[in-house]
């Protein structure tokens, strides 16, 4: 599979279960984002990787914990969460080129549900 | 400072119509400004692009138009098609930077 793949597509956790999300990206590029997508908002950046070390953290409660032990692979890892965490949870990545435009190119995302 | 506004929320365009969506930014330092396109099920894919050196850029059906001095900046989908039925998200960077400013999106319904 090409591109950006993300699994599972969709997650249903009570607030007590500890889950990850994976993603992994197969365009050889060095950035690698979490971005959450709530109906009606824009797209929140969570949290960016560049080569393997997080750049960008924007006030993402700790109950989101992210890991990128590679340029292709990162996680989120979510554990006690609460109802309003439901949302649709893309990963994105880009070539991460410092002086480059940097098109992002997006997973299927997430959809997760907080009982 | 960090803002981008896009309207209208949602749209209903008639086969073979002008789709036009807006745009707003604050931050001057932006020098990047692509339009996504999003289909139920799938995420974002990049649909067309324009630095604030040009006024107009123009791909296919899609038009992006910008005026820098009013910092806006529009979509116009010419003929538009049902197949063009999506979420349209316009956006806002810097060059070189990691953090993309996304608009709230808005859902275009193109009737047959």
């Amino acid at each position: 599979e090409t591109g950006v793949t993300q699994t599972p597509r969709h997650l249903v956790m009570g607030m007590t279960n500890k889950k990850s999300l994976k993603c992994e990206q197969h365009l050889g590029h060095n950035a690698m984002y979490w971005y959450k997508q709530s109906a009606k908002k824009p797209l929140e950046l969570m949290f960016v990787y560049s080569l393997e070390e997080r750049v960008e953290n924007n006030s993402v409660p700790s109950r989101f914990s992210p890991e990128c032990p590679n340029s292709s692979h990162l996680f989120l890892h979510l554990h006690t969460l609460q109802p309003e965490d439901s949302a649709l949870y893309l990963c994105a990545s880009s070539m991460g080129l410092a002086g480059s435009t940097d098109t992002q190119y997006f997973g299927p995302g997430t959809r997760l549900t907080v009982l | 400072q960090q803002q981008v506004k896009q309207s209208p929320q949602s749209l209903i365009v008639q086969k073979g119509g002008i789709s036009i969506i807006n745009c707003a930014y604050e931050n001057t330092a932006f020098d990047y400004f692509p339009w996504y396109q999003q289909f139920p099920g799938k995420g974002p894919a990049l649909l067309i692009a324009i630095r604030p050196d040009v006024s107009e850029k123009k791909e296919g059906r899609f038009t992006i138009s910008f005026n820098k001095s009013a910092k806006q900046f529009s979509l116009h989908i010419m003929d538009s098609q049902p197949g063009d039925s999506a979420t349209y998200f316009c956006a806002a960077s810097k060059t070189g930077g990691f953090k993309t400013i996304f608009g709230a999106g808005t859902r275009l319904f193109v009737k047959a």
